[in-house]
């Protein structure tokens, strides 16, 4: 049974790059598809991007200037890079893990809340 | 760039009631569209996979249909349970606005 773990930075100031990185523990021999989404206080669910055990990445194309995503192997993390953050960044950010057959998320981290404010 | 419209954006339902949910995508999906259910403070569940097969251990009172650009999810018969937030979703991709289900 695969877990992620989100963890990072829980306050950024405004214009400053917001970092969070999720640890993956358990079954994660296969392809498979890591995957950010945020949601902002009381509002809906916002894909951010992924990166594929390869390492190709696809974003968000509102977010695409701003986002990097990237991955440690032998770490067993995935990371997130989101720079110039606004207060329209804060948001619970989830982790999570699609497979590469269903290619549907099968695992999602509890997420991390992060408030960007000075 | 691919949008994904989910209507209504609530629906008030009595218990027993069907209630129907509308995804509409900007792009042809084919069937790579997932529907999630989200309750207050909990990570989403997957209720269903590839527009209209139903996930291990969901409720039968859950069903997907459509393909291309419109997709629908439908509740049967509207439980207290039920009470949640509703997401379309393109596979690996963008999410649809959300519709908040409630009871009447």
């Amino acid at each position: 049974q695969v877990q992620l773990r989100e963890s990072g930075p829980r306050l950024v100031k405004p214009s400053e790059t917001l970092s969070v990185t999720c640890t993956v523990s358990g079954d994660s021999s296969s392809s498979y598809y890591w995957s950010w989404i945020r949601q902002p206080p009381g509002k809906g669910l916002e894909w951010i991007g992924y990166i594929f055990s390869s390492g190709t990445t696809n974003y968000n194309p509102s977010l695409r200037s701003r986002v990097s995503i990237s991955i440690d192997t032998p770490l067993r993390q995935f990371s997130l890079r989101l720079a110039s953050v606004t207060a329209a960044d804060t948001a619970v950010y989830f982790c999570a893990r699609a497979d590469g057959t269903r290619v549907v998320i099968d695992s999602w981290g509890q997420g991390t809340p992060v408030t960007v404010s000075s | 760039d691919l949008q994904m419209t989910q209507s209504p954006s609530t629906v008030s339902a009595s218990v027993g009631d069907r209630v129907t949910i509308t995804c509409r995508a900007s792009q042809n999906l084919y069937s790579w569209v997932a529907w999630w259910q989200q309750k207050p403070g909990k990570v989403p569940k997957l209720l269903i996979f590839q527009a209209s097969k139903l996930e291990s251990g969901v409720s039968s009172r859950f069903s997907g249909s459509g393909s291309g650009t419109e997709f629908t999810l439908t509740i049967s018969s509207l439980q207290p349970d039920d009470i949640a937030t509703y997401y379309c979703q393109r596979y690996n991709g963008m999410f649809g606005q959300g519709t908040k289900v409630e009871i009447k």
